[in-house]
């Protein structure tokens, strides 16, 4: 059962534009969020995160999104750079006995055209 | 050397044989996962070792066998294996173990025939 979901596998966007990635989950119990971008042959860096009690975490050009309401992440960059063209991967935290446990989404490739 | 790096970047073999892969951090953190990655599929955490410790064994089959023999350096000992578990393997520290943060290497990709 795959508790964390990014349902676009790609997304093109004109370069200055807005780009918006999505990610869904479905456990109520996850209390931090991150994002990871993964360029062709690197392991994925991390992003940006945001921990439950917020809605909203802005570093430069990224911001992301929380509606716990909708179980829903979102990351926007603006203005989108060609250099932010990578795989987007979100993933989820949930505090269990034996410690924390990870999901990640399947990633969302962002093409950022010049 | 920087970061969290990994050996051999691909890997191609047969199901009787029996390789290895290693990853190596240079950044003092005193935890180390192993994910596997398949195609279309989200990341899968298999194990993790904190302070040389493992304390996550993700009900991944014995024929990966972990080696951890000190915190900078994380082995996968692998045989046997068959063909679905050709995939991309990440190796990742963390300050502590499951901490938010992880920092990743670039991956083995292994394709098992």
């Amino acid at each position: 059962d795959q508790q964390v979901k990014q349902n676009s596998p790609s997304l093109s966007v004109q370069e200055g534009r807005i780009s918006i990635l999505n990610c869904d989950y479905t456990n109520s119990m996850f209390d931090y969020f991150l994002w990871y971008k993964k360029y062709p042959a690197e392991g994925p860096t991390f992003l940006i995160s945001i921990s439950s009690i917020k809605d909203k975490n802005e570093d430069g050009r990224f911001t992301v999104f929380l509606n716990k309401s909708a179980k829903h992440l979102s990351l926007h960059i603006v203005p989108s750079q060609p250099g932010d063209s990578a795989v987007y991967f979100c993933a989820a935290k949930v505090k269990r006995h034996t410690g924390n446990q990870f999901y990640f989404g399947t990633g969302t490739s962002l093409t950022v055209i010049p | 050397e920087t970061g969290v790096t990994q050996t051999p970047r691909h890997l191609v073999m047969g199901m009787t044989n029996k390789k290895s892969l290693k990853c190596e951090q240079h950044l003092g953190h005193n935890a180390m996962y192993w994910y596997k990655q398949s195609a279309k599929k989200p990341l899968e955490l298999m194990f993790v070792y904190n302070f040389k410790e493992q304390t996550e064994n993700n009900s991944v089959p014995s024929r990966f066998s972990p080696e951890c023999p000190n915190s900078s350096h994380l082995f996968l000992h692998l045989h046997t294996l068959q063909p679905e578990d050709s995939a991309l393997y990440l190796c990742a520290s963390s300050q502590e173990a499951l901490r938010e943060t992880q920092y990743f290497g670039p991956g083995t990709r292994l394709l098992v025939l």
